[in-house]
């Protein structure tokens, strides 16, 4: 009973270093997501899915590429990581519908330095 | 657009006693879900409780109540006879259908239950 499956669980990149995060679900989850966490700032969106094949942006995208090529996976790639992506970073997924709450993964502490 | 309004950075409650986290909500989407998430200090995120916006009963989950009210936009947790392990940090949410189902969070209210 996996749910939602976040790798690694911490991380430290050099500036200008590229990876990504994965992010597994096995509930067959139509719509997933990528959040990170500041202080004081709650969750902020980063990029969406609600299928495969479609992703879109949310509220912070700069600096992050996602694909959706299958269900169940849904990467978040960090082109030239910067000290201003130091952050916590949730992925979640949920079924599609506005009444439906989403399962979080275990989330990534992400330091770049 | 969708926003999420918590303004009770932080709270204090004396151990079995109820408290009321705040948060209320903006949309002019009249389908909507609102949702509250536990966030310890392990980290996790922990779903507690929802409400729809067609539902006519505030919902309930054992300590957890949701005392909704449409008419001014708000959706506050009551945590009632408040335990040590309630500590934690707080986040409302909400996502409609107009905006593709994204599920928009509050900042977020960190509660520290006394002894």
């Amino acid at each position: 009973n996996a749910g939602v499956t976040q790798t690694p669980k911490f991380q430290v990149l050099k500036t200008g270093q590229s990876m990504t995060l994965q992010c597994a679900q096995d509930m067959n989850h139509e719509y997933m997501s990528w959040y990170r966490q500041d202080p004081g700032m709650g969750l902020r969106l980063i990029h969406y899915s609600v299928g495969a094949g479609i992703t879109d942006q949310g509220e912070v995208p700069n600096g992050y590429n996602v694909s959706r090529s299958t269900t169940e996976d849904f990467p978040l790639r960090l082109l030239s990581a910067a000290p201003s992506q130091t952050s916590v970073y949730f992925c979640a997924s949920s079924y599609r519908g506005r009444f439906t709450e989403a399962f979080f993964g275990q989330g990534t502490r992400l330091t770049v330095v | 657009a969708q926003k999420i309004t918590q303004t009770q950075p932080g709270m204090f409650v004396q151990e079995k006693e109820a408290v009321t986290l705040d948060c209320t909500y903006d949309t002019s989407d009249p389908s909507y879900g609102l949702f509250w998430y536990k966030q310890p200090s392990s980290g996790e995120m922990i779903f507690l409780i929802y409400q729809g916006s067609y539902d006519q009963q505030n919902a309930t989950e054992g300590r957890y109540s949701l005392n909704f009210q449409k008419a001014r936009k708000s959706a506050n947790l009551v945590i009632s006879a408040s335990q040590l392990g309630d500590s934690a940090m707080y986040f409302c949410a909400m996502r409609t259908g107009g905006s593709n189902y994204k599920l928009t969070f509050g900042k977020g209210t960190l509660l520290t239950v006394n002894p």
